[in-house]
């Protein structure tokens, strides 16, 4: 299967929270990430985890990782419309230093 | 500091021409990835250097590409012959060691 597995799209209303989930298959892993990407637009960076810890909140976002289950989420709480994107799970393994593999990317949309 | 800075943005080319895309990485960064971007295929990794030395290019996917970095400012990523099936939108990215990777807003290549 896939090395990293996201679902394709998620839709949710403005001022909910919105939850991006994400499955990797490498335990090597070392550092995990989430990028939001706009139409027309690179990968932003919008945060990072190390793999031995399992949170990391950063204003209204909030990554949990189950390193058993090797499984990654993202939380954006009260969701805005500005938050509609393209969101990026990725992960660094062990001997490849910088090299990241990619998800395929949650599409999330934001009703108003 | 100015980012990852790639261009042009947009090209447009008919089948079998060259195309050069070039990428100028965030002063410092000792590492420079070439990563394609299609509906299809998501983001995959073409070729990564690090202080200007290629390092992994299995990702390339035929001889008619070619990357070259002949300082720490500078990369090229070359197409020669040009085919439709290599239209995507190519991203440049740049990272100091261990840091997170920082990508430049892509070029869109559309041969036709």
């Amino acid at each position: 299967g896939e090395d990293v597995e996201q679902s394709l799209f998620l839709s949710v209303r403005e001022g909910d929270s919105s939850v991006i989930n994400c499955t990797y298959t490498d335990s090597s892993s070392t550092y995990l990430y989430w990028y939001k990407q706009e139409p027309g637009a690179g990968l932003q960076l919008l945060t990072y985890i190390f793999s031995n810890m399992d949170m990391k909140q950063d204003q209204r976002l909030t990554v949990l990782l189950n390193k058993k289950d090797k499984h990654l989420s993202l939380r954006i709480a009260d969701t805005q419309t500005g938050d509609s994107a393209i969101y990026f799970c990725a992960e660094s393994r062990r001997g490849s230093q910088g090299n990241l593999i990619f998800g395929k990317g949650t599409k999330l949309s934001v009703k108003p | 500091d100015a980012g990852v800075i790639q261009s042009p943005r947009h090209e447009v080319t008919e089948m079998g021409q060259e195309v050069t895309l070039r990428c100028k990485p965030i002063s410092g960064h000792d590492y420079l990835f070439w990563y394609r971007q299609t509906m299809m295929r998501g983001l995959e990794l073409l070729i990564y250097f690090n202080n200007n030395v290629p390092i992994d290019d299995s990702g390339m996917p035929e001889d008619r590409f070619s990357a070259k970095m002949p300082n720490a400012s500078f990369s090229t990523l070359k197409i020669q012959p040009s085919e439709p099936r290599d239209s995507a939108v190519y991203f440049c990215a740049s990272s100091f060691n261990l840091s997170p990777l920082h990508f430049g807003n892509g070029t869109r290549l559309t041969v036709t």
